[in-house]
């Protein structure tokens, strides 16, 4: 099983629209989560860590369910440059050394 | 800050070669990855340094990769010989010692690898 499980999508969203994706983890010791945001062709870049109170940063939501080892993200108000695939990160354990586990990404397409 | 620098950007061998990466982390950054990103997966971790110790390399194929940071600075990433299956982007990212469990790592543009 992998360690962190993600809707590859892809997603195709007008502008404006509310689009939310989801992923899973396995390792119920995991202490650290994130939603990182690569562009097409280009490195990955954090987007928000995710606490377990849940985070809000502008348009971005992020909620962490533990008991369900869930992870989202939500995207009000869909913009053109949102266009990117979301990667969903776990720290594998709970250390500042811990390896990151990288989903393999959901894609998101918004059109105007 | 200058970011994370890595070079090639692009490299092209022809399968059973040898090829080289290279990586330098953002100044002052201690702990220096490796990751392999093949085409529509996300990226994996291949080798993980703190300093010039290796911290994590438990998904580096030993047989034919090889990884250094001799003076804990600059790495330099090794495969010899490649295979078909190596064509991926080889990502290096670099991270600092503060906020603990959240402090964010830092990547660099990649180096994209086709093998033929």
């Amino acid at each position: 099983r992998k360690e962190v499980e993600q809707d590859p999508g892809p997603f195709n969203v007008p502008e404006g629209a509310t689009v939310a994706f989801n992923c899973t983890y396995s390792n119920s010791a995991s202490q650290s989560f994130f939603w990182y945001r690569q562009d097409c062709r280009k490195e990955p870049k954090l987007l928000m860590s995710v606490y377990s109170s849940g985070n809000e940063d502008g348009r971005f939501t992020a909620q962490l369910n533990r008991a369900s080892q869930y992870i989202s993200l939500l995207i009000r108000d869909s913009k053109l440059s949102d266009s990117a695939t979301y990667l969903c990160v776990v720290r594998g354990r709970g250390s500042t050394l811990g390896r990151l586990y990288f989903g393999r990404g959901t894609q998101l397409t918004v059109w105007p | 800050e200058a970011g994370v620098a890595q070079s090639p950007r692009y490299k092209i061998i022809e399968k059973r070669q040898s090829v080289a990466f290279w990586c330098n982390p953002i100044s002052g950054h201690a702990t220096l990855y490796w990751y392999q990103q093949i085409l529509g997966q996300g990226p994996k971790l291949l080798i993980q340094f703190q300093n010039n110790g290796v911290v994590d390399d438990s998904q580096l194929p030993k047989d034919r990769f090889s990884a250094e940071r001799l003076k804990g600075v600059d790495s330099t990433l090794k495969i010899q010989p490649a295979k078909l299956e190596d064509s991926a982007v080889y990502l290096c990212a670099s991270r600092g010692l503060g906020g603990g469990l959240w402090n964010e790592q830092f990547f660099g543009p990649g180096t994209r690898l086709t093998v033929l």
